[in-house]
């Protein structure tokens, strides 16, 4: 089966660029699609096909996938920011979860 | 504004049933595939199924098949997922979530709050 491989963790400090990756076999020849999760809280599309933005999320996201490697930036993180964070995919007809990374804003 | 709101969720002993259910508002519900995905207590997200617009098609996580059951009744708007012989590894928050879609390429675009489902003695 599909596999998505997300680091546990990634610190960034406010203002600075985040970047979060998501490694699978040749995952650029798939979409990968990026949510959100705060504590406590539904998940949160921020990125589908790749890099487009759903209305309503900031600009500071963005994505990008080539390779074997998609990848979320967060440019200029905010406190707001720090969330669960999972990249996804589509295997066929059943969909893939990484991991997840938690993103601490210090 | 899209809204989906989950219900049925509790306690249920090993081996028992559950039916959960989620319902749609505020776009057209016959017209988008929808999916459960599910979150086991400090855990990661777990996709476990999927049903098409028209309900003529569904899938499932190998972990699921053979034992759930997603449907939908779309002159309701809602969305369901029949749940048998649930194991304590069952207990999780479910989500429904809406399959946005271009072509081929497909994503989650809304969640619901979520329902708990606790599978324990």
């Amino acid at each position: 089966s599909y596999e998505l491989t997300q680091p546990p963790s990634v610190s960034v400090s406010p203002g600075q660029t985040a970047s979060i990756t998501c490694s699978g076999d040749k995952l650029g020849n798939r979409y990968a699609s990026w949510y959100q999760q705060r504590p406590g809280q539904s998940p949160v599309l921020v990125i589908s096909q790749d890099t487009k933005r759903p209305s309503g999320i900031p600009e500071r996201f963005s994505g990008s996938n080539s390779g074997n490697t998609a990848t979320l930036t967060i440019s200029g993180t905010q406190a707001m920011d720090e969330a669960d964070y999972y990249c996804q995919a589509w295997d066929s007809s059943t969909a893939v979860f990484g991991g997840g990374t938690k993103l601490t804003v210090l | 504004e899209v809204q989906l709101l989950e219900s049925g969720g509790g306690l249920v002993q090993p081996g028992g049933s559950l039916r959960l259910s989620c319902a749609a508002s505020g776009f057209t519900f016959s017209s988008y595939a929808m999916s459960w995905v599910r979150q086991a207590p400090g855990k990661g997200l777990e996709w476990v199924s999927v049903i098409s617009g028209s309900g003529g098609s569904t899938n499932y996580a190998d972990s699921v098949k053979g034992r759930f059951t997603i449907s939908r009744d779309n002159s309701k708007n809602t969305l369901f997922l029949q749940m048998n012989s649930l194991r304590a590894e069952d207990t999780a928050v479910y989500y429904c979530a809406k399959v946005g879609a271009a072509g081929t390429n497909k994503w989650l675009d809304s969640w619901g709050q979520g329902t708990l489902v606790t599978v324990s003695s």
